[in-house]
Order: structure tokens, then C-alpha cells, then sequence
């Protein structure tokens, strides 16, 4: 079965310093994976996906992603955080057997102070 | 439109009534998909359309769930027998192609919430 893991409900950052929000997956085969935010009332957004090729993947808003496989991880990471950033971010790979299938995880609520 | 359009945005119910919740897709997009999230918890696959034809409906957890995709375009979820565990908010996405193949992303509308009392 596919799956990813989001280990933390929470993630507390200073603004303008690096944030990483944390993402384990579970699949047979080669993954594809995404990273989702989700603003207060607003619906998911997508940031960036990992299909193939440079395990570094640079998204919307200055985001971007590390492709792990040894560690099976995709973690999100952003240099300089921003307020603005504080939001629901969920990680999900999509079911190698079933392209039709995304698996989300349970989200991670990044807060970002001033 | 410019975006995934639900409605209605919220919905309470009493427990046993019919609830539709409708979508309008992003002009263009064949695939629609329609997901469930429930508090604290990420979004859940129920059904998946390719056109008009319900193409994977895998997710559906019961025949209460029923939804439909008459022309292509505009989808409408249906329950019936609301129950209280049916509270949640359901999400509709689309997308440009046909996902098997390809690595398209999913676009998401704003969700509508359904509370059933």
C-alpha cells in the first residue's frame, strides 16, 4: 500500500529563519510525490511535485523539496520564512498502481512568529 | 471559471435528510475528483471522473454515497441517510489531463462543509 507520513501536527518558526516540514513515504516502486498548502477557508493549493530526475525541487513561493530515497523522505524546506507562510501544508504520493490515487497525509500546521 | 467552484460552502443537515454538493470544474479539465477531509486528518479519495463516466469510484464508503457527471463537465455528490460520522468537508479538484501516464497536480476548490446535527 502507498502512504506518507507527516511526523509533526506542528512546526514553530521565527520569521526569516530556514523551516522544514517533514515528510516520510511508503510506496513499491517509484514515487511521485507532492507537497500541498492549505490556507485558512481556502482550498489545497499545490507547491511542488517530485516525479523524476534532480532530487532538488524548487516550487511556488520560494519553497522547495529534497527527494530522499535512501531515507524515503520529501521533506518541504523554505531558506527565509515569511508570516504569510503559516498555513496547513500536506505532503501525499500518488498510488503507482492506481495513478487516479493521491494519499495525503495528515498535514502539518507550520506557524511562522514575527 | 477561474478556479474549482463548490457549492454550497456549508451545509447542516439533520441526521437521515439528502444532501447534494455540487462542483464546477476548472473550464477544460476532463478528470474531477472528489475527496473527503475530516478534522485533523488529510484529504481522503472518494471517486474519480475521466468525462462523464465515473472512472474509479473505489473510495465511496457506502451506497449512501452516490455522485454524478451528466455532461462533463459540473458534478454533484449526493448522500443519503446523512449520518453524524458523514461530517466533514468534502473537497472537488480537476485537472488538465488524464492522471494515468502523466504527473499533473490536482486543483482544489474551497471545500463544502457538511454538518450533519
Amino acid at each position: 500500500a502507498q502512504s506518507v507520513a507527516q511526523p509533526e501536527d506542528q512546526v514553530n518558526v521565527a520569521e526569516g529563519n530556514p523551516l522544514t516540514v517533514k515528510c516520510t513515504y511508503s510506496v513499491s516502486g517509484n514515487p511521485y510525490l507532492f507537497w500541498y498548502v492549505q490556507y485558512p477557508n481556502r482550498g489545497l493549493q499545490f507547491l511542488l511535485k517530485y516525479i523524476t530526475g534532480d532530487n532538488l525541487v524548487k516550487g511556488s513561493y520560494g519553497f522547495e523539496a529534497e527527494f530522499n530515497k535512501s531515507q524515503t523522505s520529501f521533506h518541504l524546506k523554505k531558506p527565509s520564512a515569511l508570516v504569510s507562510d503559516s498555513a496547513l501544508y500536506f505532503c501525499a504520493v500518488r498510488d503507482v498502481n492506481n495513478f487516479n490515487k493521491f494519499y495525503f497525509g495528515s498535514g502539518t500546521k507550520l506557524n511562522v512568529k514575527p | 471559471g477561474a478556479g474549482v467552484s463548490q457549492t454550497p460552502s456549508n451545509k447542516v443537515t439533520e441526521k437521515g435528510k439528502y444532501v447534494e454538493l455540487r462542483c464546477d470544474p476548472i473550464s477544460g479539465h476532463t478528470a474531477l475528483y472528489w475527496y473527503r477531509q475530516s478534522l485533523g486528518q488529510g484529504p481522503e479519495f472518494l471517486i474519480y471522473f475521466q468525462g462523464t463516466g465515473a472512472a474509479d469510484d473505489s473510495g465511496l464508503p457506502n451506497d449512501r454515497f452516490f455522485a454524478v457527471r451528466p455532461e462533463g463537465s459540473v458534478s454533484t455528490l449526493k448522500i443519503q441517510r446523512t449520518e453524524r460520522g458523514d461530517s466533514a468537508v468534502y473537497l472537488c479538484a480537476s485537472s488538465l489531463t488524464r492522471l494515468a501516464g502523466g504527473s499533473g497536480e490536482l486543483f482544489f476548490g474551497e471545500g463544502s462543509r457538511l454538518t450533519v446535527l
